[in-house]
């Protein structure tokens, strides 16, 4: 099973700051990797898949990039709505497909 | 509008048996994997497992294989997670999420989630 690690847990930003998350994977999961926000009370929300696809209706502040085992998820510029708890997953390797623990983004 | 739409909340006791719920329409039920994904209070997404719905061929996850079914009827364009003997330890909030067959992708539609609460 893959193991993601996601750093760090909990990202204190101001709004209008870029905020960076990193995922990494226990082994190469190439580009097979998406990144889900979710706010308190909500169900997931589909940001980026392929590493660096944006989904349907994605704001262009949200960003990824990496592949093999490093990968990163960046936010131009916070807005109040961003603030949330966001997860990578992998889905080169599975079963399971397998999540990173959570970055929480709160408000600095 | 695609949505995916879940059964409601449920309280139950350990030992008690129980089928929960999803169905999807504003899209082609068959097209597409369903996975269900648990949230225990405060952590984070674990997958349980998968169905295609248009062979009811499945995956599981090594943690939940054997605890756990899953199922689908696509005639109803309905997937189903259930349980035999519940524990308490399967008190979580349960997700159905949607991916497209044969496209390597992420969820791209989430049900609202089914609360399950197993106490005696």
């Amino acid at each position: 099973e893959i193991v993601m690690t996601q750093s760090p847990a909990t990202l204190s930003v101001s709004p209008g700051e870029r905020a960076t998350l990193s995922c990494r994977a226990s082994q190469s999961v190439s580009s097979n990797l998406a990144w889900y926000q979710q706010k308190p009370g909500q169900a997931p929300r589909l940001l980026i898949y392929g590493a660096s696809t944006r989904a349907t209706g994605v704001p262009a502040r949200f960003s990824g990039s990496g592949s093999g085992t490093e990968f990163t998820l960046t936010i131009s510029s916070l807005q109040s709505e961003d603030f949330a708890v966001y997860y990578c997953q992998q889905y080169n390797n599975w079963p399971p497909w397998t999540f990173g623990q959570g970055t929480k983004v709160e408000i600095k | 509008e695609v949505q995916l739409v879940q059964s409601g909340a449920e309280v139950k006791k350990p030992g008690e048996s129980l089928k929960i719920s999803c169905k999807g329409s504003g899209y082609s039920f068959t097209s597409y994997w369903i996975s269900w994904v648990r949230q225990m209070p405060g952590k984070g997404l674990e997958w349980m497992g998968r169905i295609d719905p248009s062979d009811s061929y499945t995956n599981y996850s090594p943690s939940f294989q054997g605890h756990v079914t899953i199922s689908a009827d696509k005639s109803i364009s309905t997937a189903y997670l259930q349980w035999s003997s519940l524990k308490a330890s399967d008190t979580a909030m349960y997700y159905c999420a949607r991916r497209a067959r044969g496209t390597p992708g992420g969820m791209d539609v989430w049900g609202q989630g089914t609360t399950v609460t197993v106490s005696s």
